[in-house]
C-alpha cells in the first residue's frame, strides 16, 4: 500500500546545530504537508508544498518539495529548544473526494541546551 | 475562532466494552477525520467525515465505525474493546477535506484498555 517514510526516526542535537528531517513516499504526491507535535501535544500545521521543486522558508525553518513530488525535507537552522517535537510530513495522493493525507512515521527531535 | 475540541480526554475502559468519542470541529469546516496515535504506529488514518457522509476510510476493522451531524460534530465508537486499542485518538477538521488544506488537530481522547 501507499507509504510515508521518514527518517531519521529520531535526532539528538545540541542547541545551535542544525537538523534535517527527509520524508519519501512510495507514490507521487498531489502536494505534502509538514506538521509539528510537542510533547504531550497535538500536530499543528506548518506549511504546505503543492509545487515540483518548491521551496519554502519560515525563519529558521526551509522546507522542499522533490521535482519528482515523492519526496521532501524539512531543515531547522541553529536548532533551539523550543523547536522540541515530532515533526511529521504528510502527503496527499489521489484527488478530489477520493483524496486521503497519508503521514509519515515521524521524526522525533531533541534539543540539548 | 474556537479550536478543535475532543470529549473525553482521558478514558479508561476494560476489555470488551465499548466507547464512544467526540469531535467538534472549527466552526464552518465541514470534514473531520479521525486518528489513532500510538507509539509504535504512529498516526494511522481511520475515516475521514465529509457533510455527514464517510468519505475515506483506513485500514481498521469493523469494530471501528464513525458518523457525522448535520452540525459537522462527529463520534467515533469502538466495540469490543482490545487491549492494542489503547491509544491518543485524534480529530482533525478542515475546511474542505484532508489533503486539500490544513487539518486543525483537536487535543484527542486518550484511551486506555485494561
Amino acid at each position: 500500500g501507499q507509504q510515508v517514510m521518514q527518517i531519521p526516526q529520531y535526532q539528538h542535537v545540541q542547541e545551535g546545530e542544525d537538523f534535517t528531517t527527509y520524508c519519501n513516499s512510495s507514490t507521487t504526491l498531489s502536494n505534502i504537508q509538514w506538521y509539528k507535535q510537542r510533547p504531550g501535544g497535538h500536530p499543528v500545521f506548518l506549511i504546505q508544498l503543492v509545487k515540483s521543486g518548491e521551496v519554502k522558508k519560515q525563519k529558521r525553518l526551509t522546507f522542499q518539495f522533490g521535482e519528482a513530488k515523492k519526496n521532501s525535507s524539512l531543515h531547522i537552522t541553529a536548532t533551539q529548544t523550543t523547536d522540541v517535537g515530532t515533526y511529521f510530513c504528510a502527503g496527499r495522493v489521489g484527488g478530489g473526494a477520493t483524496n486521503k493525507l497519508i503521514f509519515g512515521t515521524g521524526t522525533l527531535l531533541a534539543v540539548q541546551p | 475562532k474556537a479550536g478543535v475540541t475532543q470529549t473525553p480526554r482521558y478514558l479508561i475502559k476494560t476489555r470488551g466494552q465499548q466507547v464512544t468519542l467526540s469531535c467538534s470541529p472549527i466552526s464552518g469546516h465541514r470534514s473531520v477525520s479521525w486518528y489513532q496515535q500510538t507509539p509504535g504506529q504512529g498516526l494511522q488514518f481511520l475515516f475521514e467525515y465529509f457533510s455527514e457522509t464517510q468519505r475515506n476510510k483506513g485500514n481498521f476493522p469493523g469494530r471501528f465505525s464513525g458518523r457525522q451531524f448535520s452540525n459537522s460534530r462527529s463520534e467515533m465508537n469502538v466495540s469490543t474493546l482490545e487491549l492494542g486499542d489503547s491509544a491518543l485518538y485524534l480529530c482533525a477538521s478542515s475546511l474542505r477535506g484532508m489533503g486539500a488544506d490544513t487539518q486543525y488537530f483537536g487535543p484527542g481522547t486518550r484511551l486506555t484498555v485494561l
